[in-house]
């Protein structure tokens, strides 16, 4: 089976820099992605790391190592408008994806 | 506009009820999905479809029945919930088939809020 752990919340001020651990337990890992969400919106697609290392994409970024089985998603100059859950989610060698509990990240000014 | 709509958007009904959920992606993809998502716990997912054959009933109670008559269209058809049933249910569609790379990305529709008094 696969089990994902991370945070429920963390809290940081404008302009502030948040990492956010996912450690996930799989049967066959093939990549680790991030959603967001809104309250009251639909989750939406931020990042991907099918390899280990860094990917960025503008003012956040994704890590993976695989051989740790973890991988963060760091949020830079954080806005107002970041205030949202933050999913990761395992993809399995046969195409399942499955997440996490999500964390809720609150900003504040 | 994530080219995913969902209808309705609230749905409120009895336990004894029968009612539907809609889903309609605009994307061209060739794989659905229901998702569950109760408060403070993970997605869950339900039920995958992929060109137009289910090939995922994630352990789903038989009072949810999804119907995918084409690639573009996905039902699920709701009779005698119960209340623990009262969630955010939550369409999405991706690429999907076999031998694909990369995230797969997922497209989710804004969702149904259920509530089964």
């Amino acid at each position: 089976g696969q089990s994902l752990e991370q945070p429920s919340e963390v809290t940081a001020v404008e302009g502030a820099i948040v990492q956010i651990n996912c450690t996930y337990q799989t049967s066959g890992f093939y990549g680790l992605s991030w959603y967001q969400q809104h309250d009251g919106g639909a989750p939406t697609f931020l990042s991907y790391n099918g390899l280990d290392g860094l990917e960025e994409t503008g003012r956040f970024s994704s890590f993976l190592s695989r051989s740790d089985s973890y991988g963060y998603l760091l949020l830079q100059e954080l806005q107002m408008k970041d205030s949202a859950s933050y999913f990761c989610a395992v993809r399995d060698s046969w195409g399942k994806l499955q997440f996490g509990a999500g964390t809720q990240v609150v900003v504040t000014p | 506009e994530t080219g995913v709509t969902q209808t309705p958007r609230h749905l409120v009904m009895g336990m004894t009820n029968k009612k539907s959920l809609k889903c309609e992606q605009h994307l061209g993809h060739n794989a659905m999905y229901w998702y569950k998502q109760s408060a403070k716990k993970p997605l869950e997912l339900m039920f995958v479809y992929n060109f137009k054959e289910q090939t995922e009933n994630n352990s789903v109670p038989s009072r949810f029945s999804p119907e995918c008559p084409n690639s573009s269209h996905l039902f699920l058809h709701l009779h005698t919930l119960q209340p623990e049933d009262s969630a955010l249910y939550l369409c999405a569609s991706s690429q999907g088939g076999a031998g694909l790379t990369g995230p797969d990305t997922q497209y989710f529709g804004p969702g149904t809020r259920l509530t089964v008094l």
